[in-house]
């Protein structure tokens, strides 16, 4: 069965120092792994997603995620962080080898950027 | 091109009654996928459909049910309301689902509150 953790259900941090919001998965195969935002009251935005190739993936608004295998890891990274970035963000997993696999989502993790 | 619409944005039912959402997918995408968000369980799966057949489905009880008509348009719902049933429910699209790495869009959401 496949599984995503983000094991943070909040992160703080300052205007303009990097960010990283953490994702951990399991799959049974090779993953497809997404990256999604939710701003109040919206729905999900598409940031980014890795499906194979280079590990660095970059994304929407200056959002890029490394793919690590070895630690079965995700992160979403950010070099500077703007206020506006603040949101609740997805982590999304689906195992490319079943045929019939859904898309499992994280629990979310709330990004607050302090001025 | 416009987006995943869902109708209707805010919906306010009681306990027993029945609810019905609809989602319009981004014109050229052919599967919709429904999710429920709450705070508790962050986001579910419900069931994806594809050319007006379900193709997956989550775990949730038989009131949870589903339609796609031929133009792509899906409609769910929810039979015999329970408190618990309150949540945001997301409607999502891709092109066809059957790549895996496809990405999801997602609609504003529907919001049922139960009283």
């Amino acid at each position: 069965a496949q599984s995503v953790a983000q094991p943070e259900d909040q992160v703080n941090v300052a205007e303009g120092n990097p960010l990283t919001v953490k994702c951990t998965y399991s799959v049974s195969g090779n993953p497809y792994l997404f990256w999604y935002v939710q701003y109040p009251n919206r729905g999900l935005q598409f940031l980014l997603k890795y499906i194979t190739g280079d590990n660095l993936v970059k994304g929407s608004y200056g959002f890029e995620a490394e793919f690590n295998k070895s630690q079965t890891s995700f992160h979403l990274k950010k070099p500077s962080a703007l206020v506006s970035d603040s949101a609740l963000y997805f982590c999304a997993v689906r195992d490319i080898t079943s045929s019939a696999s859904k898309i499992i989502f994280g629990s979310g993790t709330r990004l607050s950027i302090r001025p | 091109k416009a987006g995943v619409t869902q109708t209707p944005r805010y919906l306010i039912k009681t306990r027993g009654q029945q609810v019905t959402l609809s989602c319009s997918p981004i014109s050229g995408h052919r599967s919709v996928s429904w999710y429920q968000q709450t705070p508790g369980q962050g986001l579910q799966f419900l069931f994806e459909y594809f050319s007006e057949t379900q193709r997956n489905k989550g775990n949730f009880p038989g009131r949870f049910s589903g339609r796609q008509f031929s133009n792509s348009r899906s409609e769910m719902n929810v039979s015999t309301l329970e408190l618990g049933d309150s949540a945001l429910y997301l409607c999502a699209s891709s092109l066809s689902g059957t790549g895996r790495e496809e990405t999801q869009y997602f609609g504003p959401g529907t919001r049922l509150l139960v009283l």
